[in-house]
């Protein structure tokens, strides 16, 4: 069964230092997403993207944030400069875009530690 | 995007049904109902959508009345490996809406 991929499971980065999280979308996927969930907390929505821009932000992903589709199979969420709050798992989603049903597949997700 | 209500938590012992509900009284006319569980450390998974009556497939059915301002996730024959939160949303079918998710069910399954 095809499947969200994200890499890595863990990344221990400092403060201040740049991120970037890694997901490869199932293949014939056209709508892609960036999700957060804070340790006990909701899952959050951050980003969706289609046809090579972000379609809907919200107010979590600020200048810092910035997703990239570099090379037509993998889909980037880029930390500038992490904060110790963007500590949290982020889960990479993607949707067919059929038109007949918004199901999101969701990869096992990154779990960002800021130090 | 309507809101929903669902318990915070469920017990249950192996092997019984267990029905989650999920209230959305403002539902919209072209809202679907979507049922995801989530796993500690692990990305939500979709278990099963509809739109109204009785939608089934291998995993859960989910029962929608004629006034779909509820519905009713049931897992048959629970095992330990269901425990999880499982999350109800309601929003419009087309992609690219964004999914809320609210603070789900936890079901603990105990032996």
């Amino acid at each position: 069964e095809p499947e969200v991929t994200q890499t890595p499971s863990h990344q221990v980065t400092q403060m201040g230092q740049e991120v970037i999280l890694r997901c490869v979308p199932i293949s014939n996927h056209l709508y892609f997403y960036w999700y957060r969930q804070i340790l006990g907390q909701k899952v959050e929505f951050l980003v969706s993207f289609y046809n090579n821009e972000i379609s809907e932000k919200s107010e979590i992903f600020d200048d810092q944030f910035s997703v990239e589709r570099p090379d037509g199979s993998n889909f980037t969420l880029k930390i500038r400069s992490t904060k110790l709050e963007d500590s949290a798992m982020y889960f990479c989603a993607s949707n067919t875009g059929d038109g007949s049903k918004n199901i999101q597949y969701f990869g096992a997700g990154t779990r960002l530690s800021v130090l | 995007l309507a809101k929903t209500t669902q318990p915070i938590s469920m017990d249950s012992y192996e092997g019984q049904e267990v029905n989650i509900t999920c209230s959305h009284n403002n539902i919209a006319t072209n809202d679907y109902i979507t049922w995801y569980q989530q796993f500690p450390s692990q990305g939500p998974r979709f278990i099963i959508q509809g739109y109204k009556t009785k939608v089934t497939n291998e995993v859960a059915s989910l029962f929608i009345p004629a006034d779909r301002k509820s519905s009713t996730l049931s897992l048959p024959r629970v095992s330990l490996s269901d425990t999880a939160v499982y999350y109800c949303l309601v929003g419009d079918s087309l992609p690219p809406h964004k999914l809320i998710f609210g603070t789900g069910t936890l079901l603990a399954v105990q032996p």
